[in-house]
């Protein structure tokens, strides 16, 4: 398996917190992927980075903000939590842009929110 | 906007049993496609992919998919399924250009009998 981890793994919080989300990988791979995953909808891409300090925005953004000030590191903060930001967040990562080359996915955080 | 659409949303097989599922897409350019599974608690794993050469692609434990251009198909099949092949299963897709990320399927989750 890749070298990806995410912390937490769980997480119940109540409407209106900040919370944080952390993606860290040691496979030294350029590009990082938040996704979000509900069901009857697979994964959907919220941000992504392609690079230290390169960032940009996915299909479900809104209400996410991400930052990535090293290459192992990929945060997804979520400003002000709302419920319907209950989700499973995964983390994926990928080499240098090629054909055929693969992301990899992290474990999983389940997140709550009240 | 690339699009994944997979028609089966639960299967229910006994062992043995052959399996086929449907994943078609829409894209105008060049793709890459893929297969991942998810085990239940686990993160997603990668099972094929496509990306050029033979359109029959052969993959972990038995799974094989056939990518079908006029038809924009990429479909899994299995000859004979295990108990622990119980899982849901993704389909995804990215171009060839332009961002790297994946666009899943809303997956099908397949449930086998012994």
């Amino acid at each position: 398996d890749a070298g990806i981890t995410q912390s937490p793994r769980h997480k119940v919080t109540e409407t209106g917190t900040p919370v944080t989300l952390r993606c860290h990988q040691t496979e030294n791979h350029r590009y990082m992927y938040w996704y979000r995953q509900d069901p009857g909808h697979g994964l959907r891409l919220i941000h992504y980075s392609y690079g230290v300090k390169d960032t940009d925005k996915g299909e479900v953004s809104d209400g996410y903000s991400v930052s990535r000030s090293k290459t192992e590191d990929f945060l997804l903060t979520l400003e002000s939590a709302t419920s319907s930001q209950t989700s499973v967040y995964f983390c994926a990562i990928s080499g240098e842009f090629q054909r055929g080359d693969t992301q990899y996915f992290g474990p999983g955080t389940r997140l709550t929110v009240l | 906007a690339q699009s994944v659409s997979q028609h089966n949303h639960h299967v229910i097989l006994s062992e043995a049993a052959s399996l086929e599922l449907g994943c078609n897409y829409s894209y105008g350019g060049t793709v890459n496609l893929f297969w991942y599974v998810q085990y239940p608690g686990q993160h997603l794993q990668l099972l094929l992919k496509y990306f050029s050469g033979d359109p029959l692609v052969k993959g972990i434990k038995g799974f094989e998919a056939e990518f079908i251009k006029s038809k924009f198909s990429f479909n899994l099949r299995k000859p004979s399924v295990q108990w622990s092949d119980t899982a849901e299963y993704f389909c995804a897709v990215n171009g060839n250009t332009g961002r790297r990320a994946l666009t899943f399927g809303s997956g099908t989750r397949l449930q086998v009998q012994p």
